[in-house]
């Protein structure tokens, strides 16, 4: 069966610091990747997706970027984080075959002070 | 551009009562999918169900069922014989896709969310 994480499960950093958070995904193969953040009392929004290796796709302009060095690697990263990326991030995981449902993992919970 | 409304925020009902939570969406696509996932307090997303735009059959799992009405571009979900551990925030979600090339990659447009808490 499938089985996806994430880590850390929290990260308290301090405002300007770096980021990188990382999901990985077991029990498939080339699976389309997509990076969610949940900000407080709101909804969920997508930030990237992948549908490969070295294919990124950005939804939202921010000071986030991603990478996906491997076929079941996902990775969120900024150079210097902002007040604003506080928040619960959320990866998660479809396939072609799935019609479209996503299945997320545990998520991040990041707070930048 | 596509939107979920989910309208209530939060309910709060005893334990045994039945719960309907609401769902409308818009959308131009006439091909598209609909879902409902549970948040437990953990904050990990649980999918329970995914709905064709094609299939309007009502559908029921044990104490939970859908209502997909096309007409009226909702999606409603009832618990029922609500316990303790349906309290959650549920969040109703429609499907956007992404891009052509996009290998089935789909946006999903979620809804607010509303907080169910279910009372012993």
């Amino acid at each position: 069966s499938q089985t996806i994480h994430q880590w850390p499960a929290t990260l308290v950093q301090p405002v300007g610091s770096p980021l990188s958070l990382e999901c990985t995904v077991e029990g498939t193969s080339n699976p389309n990747l997509y990076w969610y953040r949940q900000a407080a009392g709101r909804g969920l929004q997508l930030l990237f997706y992948s549908v490969g290796i070295g294919q990124i796709s950005s939804e939202v302009p921010q000071n986030l970027s991603a990478s996906r060095p491997q076929d079941r690697q996902f990775i969120l990263s900024s150079k210097k984080l902002l007040l604003s990326d506080s928040g619960f991030y959320l990866c998660a995981w479809s396939v072609l075959a799935g019609g479209g449902t996503q299945y997320f993992g545990p998520g991040t919970r990041l707070t930048v002070l | 551009a596509q939107k979920v409304t989910q309208a209530q925020t939060e309910i709060s009902v005893v334990e045994k009562e039945d719960v309907t939570l609401d769902c409308v969406y818009e959308t131009r696509d006439t091909t598209y999918y609909l879902f409902w996932y549970k948040q437990p307090p953990s904050g990990e997303l649980v999918f329970l169900i995914r709905r064709n735009s094609f299939d309007e059959q009502n559908e029921i799992s044990g104490r939970y069922s859908w209502n997909f009405q096309k007409s009226t571009s909702s999606f409603n979900f009832t618990i029922t014989a609500s316990q303790v551990v349906d309290s959650a925030v549920y969040f109703c979600a429609l499907s956007e896709a992404l891009h052509w090339l996009a290998q089935g990659a789909q946006k999903l447009v979620f809804g607010q969310g509303t907080r169910l808490t279910i009372n012993p």
